[in-house]
């Protein structure tokens, strides 16, 4: 079964810094999910990554897949403090009908 | 649009106590999950369901039941709840029936935060 494995779990980083959350994944697996999470709010999709090379971007965050390498990374460009959510990665199960996720990270933007 | 609805949002029981949590969703979806969340391990899936009349065990089914009464609506119930199952439930719904299609995503509802004293 899939297994992901995010860090770190916890991130401070200050307005206007650059940082990386990485994704490894345990399974050959042919596409990524990554989710938002608001505190006390429930998650919603930022983004899918459907094949080796894909990268994504939206605003300050940008999203690429090595499947061979069975990794992701979320790269936060500039920070800033509406930015600061838990980010998970997810990944589809050994039968492809629901999705497993990793342990999330914690990111906080301070001013 | 309302999406993916659950009630209640918060929740305290004893230990021993049984209750339901309650999911709808209006996008006509076909499968419909349970996850639970807890500090330090993501989301881990419950139960799911595929269809109409069917149900799957995910990860952590112990102490837990499911009914999926209809296309719209799909339960959660724990029989005699235990202080383990303190945690923030969720629902997910997505259109598709079994395998995940290519850029499909789960929609998620609001949360049920339950307390097991």
């Amino acid at each position: 079964e899939l297994k992901v494995e995010q860090n770190p779990l916890f991130l401070s980083m200050q307005e206007g810094k650059n940082y990386t959350i990485y994704c490894n994944y345990s399974t050959t697996s042919d596409r990524l999910y990554w989710y938002r999470q608001d505190p006390g709010k429930s998650l919603e999709s930022l983004f899918v990554l459907l094949s080796n090379g894909a990268v994504k971007q939206e605003g300050r965050l940008m999203a690429s897949l090595d499947t061979k390498a069975r990794l992701s990374t979320l790269h936060i460009t500039a920070a800033v403090h509406d930015l600061s959510a838990t980010y998970f990665c997810a990944g589809p199960s050994h039968n492809n009908n629901d999705m497993r996720f990793g342990a999330g990270t914690r990111l906080t933007v301070k001013p | 649009n309302a999406g993916v609805t659950q009630t209640p949002k918060f929740q305290v029981l004893k230990t021993g106590q049984s209750m339901t949590l309650q999911c709808a969703q209006d996008m006509n979806h076909n499968s419909m999950y349970w996850y639970r969340q807890d500090p330090g391990m993501g989301l881990r899936l419950i139960y799911y369901s595929a269809s109409e009349g069917t149900t799957d065990k995910g990860e952590v089914p112990n102490g837990y039941n499911v009914s999926r009464l209809n296309k719209r609506e799909f339960s959660l119930r724990l029989e005699s709840a235990a202080p383990s199952q303190t945690s923030v439930y969720f629902c997910a719904s997505r259109f598709g029936q079994l395998h995940l299609a290519t850029n499909e995503k789960l929609f998620f509802g609001s949360g049920t935060q339950l307390s097991v004293l």
